[in-house]
């Protein structure tokens, strides 16, 4: 079945910094992929997605590219703020199950000023 | 506003004593589901249900109950807590038909059993 796999943290770095967590995938065919945002206290929500290979999912200043060939989706952001500080997780559709998500592990963020 | 409500928030309670965490949403969703969150387990799947009246078990089902009698709600029982199912628990739900991945989830429920 499908499954997914995401860098340990803890993450920490300076505010500005380059983010990268990393993200890769094993799936039957080529599924959605997503990547979800957890702040402090609060419940997870839908960061960005891609519904195909090549897609680029972009949200609040964060990309993530489909990439088949090397099963990736890597979760990427130029320049980190403080306010980005949370929980990441990487996650792609049950297969054969619509609306059912399996979960990477997440990393955590911590962004200093 | 659309959302999912879980209650309560917090509960402490004690090894044996039944109880029930409630959740609702109000966007009409067919699929919701249960998962509990530990530290360096990641998010893991309790239950889940289609629709009214259909539920099938997530990857750890083992002390839970649910239920599905109304389409906005999706109670989690546990019968007879133990200490091992303290946990931050959340509730989530979408729609089923377009697959778009978009999972709505309440705030969460910590809970501790002593």
């Amino acid at each position: 079945g499908n499954s997914v796999t995401q860098m340990e943290g803890p993450v920490t770095l300076s505010e500005e910094a380059f983010l990268t967590i990393n993200c890769t995938y094993t799936a039957t065919g080529y599924p959605s992929l997503f990547w979800y945002v957890q702040y402090p206290g609060e419940g997870l929500q839908l960061l960005l997605k891609a519904t195909k290979a090549d897609d680029k999912g972009s949200n609040k200043g964060f990309e993530a590219t489909y990439r088949k060939e090397t099963t990736s989706f890597h979760l990427e952001k130029g320049s980190v703020q403080v306010s980005d500080s949370a929980v990441y997780f990487c996650a792609l559709p049950v297969e054969g199950s619509q609306g059912n998500l399996i979960f990477g592990k997440g990393t955590k963020l911590s962004v200093k000023p | 506003e659309a959302q999912v409500t879980q209650n309560p928030r917090y509960l402490i309670t004690v090894t044996g004593k039944k109880l029930t965490v409630t959740c609702s949403q109000n966007m009409n969703h067919e699929y919701m589901s249960w998962y509990r969150q530990d530290p360096g387990l990641g998010l893991r799947q309790i239950y889940y249900s289609m629709n009214v009246e259909v539920t099938d078990k997530g990857d750890v089902p083992e002390g839970y109950k649910v239920s599905r009698k109304e389409k906005r709600n999706f109670p989690l029982i546990l019968e007879s807590p133990s200490p091992n199912q303290t946990s931050l628990y959340f509730c989530a739900s979408s729609l089923m038909w377009t697959n778009t991945g978009e999972l709505f989830f309440g705030e969460g429920s910590r809970l501790t059993v002593l």
